[in-house]
């Protein structure tokens, strides 16, 4: 079955150290996995996205992300948290064998400290 | 470009209301999902729309209810309302429904059934 976990509820992390947040996927097809960003109150913003080639990706506010294939992880990655890093983070995978459905991750809240 | 937009961005509602949701995609998108999101149970898809046509569908009731027009603009209806309708439903638009299309949230439309 497709889904996507995200095994942490919480990261905390301080201002100035790296910050790792983790996603792991199950996926029938190839994966094409996303990461979205979601302050208070609002919509859901794309942040970056695998789709083929280079297991490294680099998106938007200085986050990348690694996939890699044989542990089915994608997990978000930035050298330096930023206090207003801080917010609800979603993984989602596109599942290509099933009307390109999208499934969501259920969220890791990260709080960067000062 | 302007962004994914939703209205209203807040409602209030009763018991055995229904109400409707509308959502307009970026230019030139074609795809428009919608989602509930509830800190319960996350964000879960509800329907997907492209050219007028339902593509997907999640697991919920036949009270939710959507449709899109030619211009691509799209709502979404919930009849008899319940108390576990109240969340936040987000709208998201792509230019297609191709498994490597981003998706693009709207600021989504606070329900609150009281």
């Amino acid at each position: 079955a497709q889904s996507v976990a995200q095994p942490e509820d919480q990261v905390n992390v301080a201002e100035g150290n790296p910050l790792t947040v983790k996603c792991t996927y199950s996926v029938s097809g190839n994966p094409y996995l996303f990461w979205y960003v979601q302050y208070p109150n609002r919509g859901l913003q794309f942040l970056l996205k695998y789709i083929t080639g280079d297991n490294l990706v680099k998106g938007s506010y200085g986050f990348e992300a690694e996939f890699n294939k044989s542990q089915t992880s994608f997990h978000l990655k930035k050298p330096s948290a930023l206090v207003s890093d801080s917010a609800l983070y979603f993984c989602a995978v596109r599942d290509g064998y099933n009307f390109n459905k999208f499934y969501f991750g259920s969220g890791t809240k990260l709080n960067v400290k000062p | 470009k302007a962004g994914v937009t939703q209205t209203p961005r807040y409602l209030i509602k009763t018991r055995g209301q229904q109400v409707t949701l509308s959502c307009s995609p970026i230019s030139g998108h074609r795809s428009v999902s919608w989602y509930q999101q509830t800190p319960g149970q996350g964000l879960q898809f509800l329907f997907e729309y492209f050219s007028e046509t339902q593509r997907n569908k999640g697991n919920f009731p036949g009270r939710f209810s959507g449709r899109q027009f030619s211009n691509s603009r799209s709502e979404m209806n919930v009849s008899t309302l319940e108390l576990g309708d109240s969340a936040l439903y987000l709208c998201a638009s792509s230019l297609d429904s191709a498994p490597t299309d981003t998706q693009y949230f709207g600021p989504g439309t606070r329900l609150t059934v009281l």
